[in-house]
């Protein structure tokens, strides 16, 4: 089944603990990006890639990395997690010459 | 800068009769594309419909339209015939111009919670 998936699905954490959150998908997508939403300020991009080791900066970039070594698979890496990075995070991939992002089931994390 | 509006927060709408979302966007770009995604209460994101700016007909997808109007700036989604299963929050989305490098990012409007009455 074509897909992109998100591991974990829920996160709680505390402040400054290191984690990561993974996204792979199986369809051979060039395109990558995560997002974050945020209850009355709709999805925000954080980073983007449009290839292996190609990655750009979204408009909320502050306190996350990403890397994309294999073309499936595209990481976001939170440093030392602050609480205001509680928020629904998505991931997203879209094939060239294609128009919609295919999203994965989100990632609800908590930074207490 | 780039912006995507969506001014009505929540609407509501009898079931079986149309409904209009609207979207308004900002962009000094010719070339861009637009996007309606629907979220239901479990979460996921699912595409719905595409126009692009160059797209001289308005999309259609089953009982999804879109009304562009480019002089306007606005990519109205339009649903007809309610059913209680669209029920959602509907997000308008714009993919900006390729830059210089070949990259393009994406913005999202804030969202319109739909409730539809049986």
């Amino acid at each position: 089944e074509a897909q992109v998936t998100q591991n974990p699905r829920y996160l709680i954490t505390v402040t400054g603990k290191k984690l990561t959150v993974t996204c792979s998908q199986n369809m051979n997508h060039e395109y990558m990006s995560w997002y974050r939403q945020d209850p009355g300020l709709g999805l925000r991009q954080i980073y983007y890639s449009m290839n292996v080791e190609v990655t750009d900066k979204g408009d909320v970039p502050e306190g996350y990395k990403v890397s994309r070594k294999e073309k499936r698979n595209f990481p976001l890496i939170l440093e030392s997690p602050s609480p205001n990075q509680t928020s629904l995070y998505f991931c997203a991939s879209s094939p060239p010459n294609r128009n919609e992002q295919f999203f994965g089931p989100g990632t609800r994390l908590t930074v207490l | 800068a780039q912006k995507i509006t969506q001014t009505q927060p929540g609407m509501f709408v009898q079931e079986k009769e149309a409904v209009t979302l609207d979207c308004t966007y900002d962009t000094s770009d010719q070339s861009y594309g637009l996007f309606w995604y629907k979220q239901p209460s479990s979460g996921e994101m699912i595409f719905l419909i595409y126009q692009g700016s160059y797209d001289e007909q308005n999309a259609t997808e089953g009982r999804y339209s879109l009304n562009f109007q480019k002089a306007r700036k606005s990519a109205n989604l339009v649903i007809s015939a309610s059913q209680l299963g669209d029920s959602a929050m509907y997000f308008c989305a714009m993919r900006e111009a390729f830059s210089t490098s070949g990259t393009y990012k994406y913005i999202f409007g804030t969202g319109t919670r739909l409730k539809v009455l049986a």
